[in-house]
């Protein structure tokens, strides 16, 4: 059975820090890696990592994959209280045209003025 | 971009209940997924499907049921409601090159 573990569950920072979010897997004959935001309504998509070693940016926050350590990890700097948010991460097995994703829990940020 | 729509944001159900969630996606996805959301548990797969008419159960689809007789929408049935069903539901969407899935607003369902 495919696992996906964040941690910390939960993290509270002040604006202007960096923070650091951390996902492990286990799944089998792994595809991807995907990081979403969620605010109040609907998780919003942010990366989709399948190469180790090749991070991703977007503005002030950042992805990597760690293939040998099944693991990735999401940086978020100088955050801001808009940064606030679920962020879950969940994996894509190879399995065709049918896979689905296993997520983990969420790890729920808040960012204090 | 690509839009999910659920027809309910809030929805008040009597346990015993049927109950329909709609979702509908504009994107000509060949896959579509039922989610739910709960606090310390985060998002469990109910069903999917890859193609019209082509369901496959998820990891808890005791108690819900789902229908797909076009390809831009999925329903979500919970024949009869029960109050452990109270939750938050997601619809998504994604195509077969692994991008996405898309998800929709969600729709907060409480059983009483």
């Amino acid at each position: 059975e495919d696992k996906v573990v964040q941690s910390p569950l939960s993290l509270v920072v002040h604006e202007g820090d960096t923070v650091t979010l951390n996902c492990s897997y286990e799944v089998t004959n792994f595809r991807s890696l995907l990081w979403y935001k969620q605010e109040k309504k609907a998780p919003t998509f942010l990366f989709m990592l399948t190469s180790s070693g090749i991070e991703k940016k977007s503005g002030r926050l950042s992805s990597i994959l760690d293939k040998k350590e099944l693991s990735s990890i999401l940086n978020i700097t100088a955050t801001q209280t808009g940064d606030s948010a679920i962020y879950l991460c969940a994996v894509r097995p190879h399995t065709g045209a049918n896979s689905k994703l296993t997520f983990g829990k969420g790890i729920t940020l808040s960012v204090r003025p | 971009d690509v839009k999910v729509t659920q027809s309910s944001r809030y929805l008040v159900k009597r346990t015993g209940e049927k109950v329909f969630l709609e979702c509908v996606q504009d994107m000509d996805h060949e896959n579509m997924f039922w989610y739910r959301q709960d606090p310390g548990l985060g998002l469990r797969l109910i069903y999917f499907s890859y193609d019209v008419k082509m369901k496959e159960k998820g990891d808890i689809p005791e108690g819900y049921s789902v229908s797909r007789e076009k390809k831009e929408r999925f329903s979500l049935i919970l024949e009869s409601a029960s109050t452990n069903q109270t939750s938050m539901y997601l619809c998504a969407s994604s195509s077969p090159d692994g991008r996405g899935p898309h998800f929709g607003n969600g729709t907060r369902l409480t059983v009483t």
